[in-house]
């Protein structure tokens, strides 16, 4: 059965600074891969997701994640974080049909 | 709709009462999910929903829970004689088809809490 662990549960990150949050999958098959963000409030929004082809995607609010079939993961990072960004962040991974399994997420908390 | 509603967005209720959660999705979205979010965890996969019919119903966590959709549009998930165990965020989300490759709206979700 597939699985998602997101070993950070609370990252603090300086305003402006990179951010890198992980996240690995365990699934049979190749991975369908998707990142959400949760704002207080807010429901989930996609920020991007991996199906094939080019393994570094693009996203949207300048997150990029890049899909590493070796080490099992797909890292979602962003150059220059933003107050704005802070948010609860989901990985999750897909397999046929819409049946996401989502890991436990990882709080960003952007310090001045 | 302009996204995926849902309502009550909160509800208190005893534990033993049963509960309706309702989830509008957006118009012509033929795909309906429903995941349970407990405190501290991620989302757990619960039912789906192709038009009006369950293909899956694999993630209900007992008899207790049941979910309906009429006119491939409103659905509503029931929880019957609830239990502490059953506090959580309950999200809905609708995407065109069930596909993988095509988006999931969620809605914000619905906070139970079972007293």
């Amino acid at each position: 059965a597939q699985s998602v662990t997101q070993p950070d549960i609370h990252i603090t990150v300086s305003e402006g600074a990179s951010l890198e949050l992980r996240c690995n999958y365990s699934y049979g098959a190749t991975p369908y891969l998707f990142w959400y963000v949760q704002s207080p409030g807010q429901g989930l929004q996609l920020l991007l997701k991996y199906f094939s082809g080019d393994t570094l995607v693009q996203g949207i609010k300048g997150f990029e994640a890049e899909f590493k079939r070796s080490q099992s993961s797909f890292n979602l990072r962003k150059p220059s974080v933003h107050w704005s960004d802070a948010a609860e962040y989901f990985c999750a991974v897909g397999a046929g049909f819409q049946k996401l399994v989502f890991g436990t997420g990882t709080r960003l908390l952007v310090s001045p | 709709g302009a996204g995926v509603s849902q309502s009550p967005s909160n509800k208190v209720t005893e534990k033993g009462k049963d509960v309706e959660l309702r989830c509008d999705p957006i118009s012509g979205h033929t795909a309906l999910y429903w995941y349970r979010q407990r405190l501290g965890q991620g989302l757990e996969f619960l039912i789906y929903f192709q038009g009006n019919s369950a293909p899956d119903k694999s993630g209900l966590p007992s008899d207790r829970f049941s979910a309906e959709r009429t006119g491939e549009s409103v659905s509503t998930l029931t929880i019957q004689r609830t239990q502490q165990e059953d506090s959580a965020v309950y999200l809905c989300a609708s995407s065109l088809s069930e596909v993988v490759n095509t988006e999931a709206f969620f809605g914000q979700g619905t906070r139970l809490t079972v007293v």
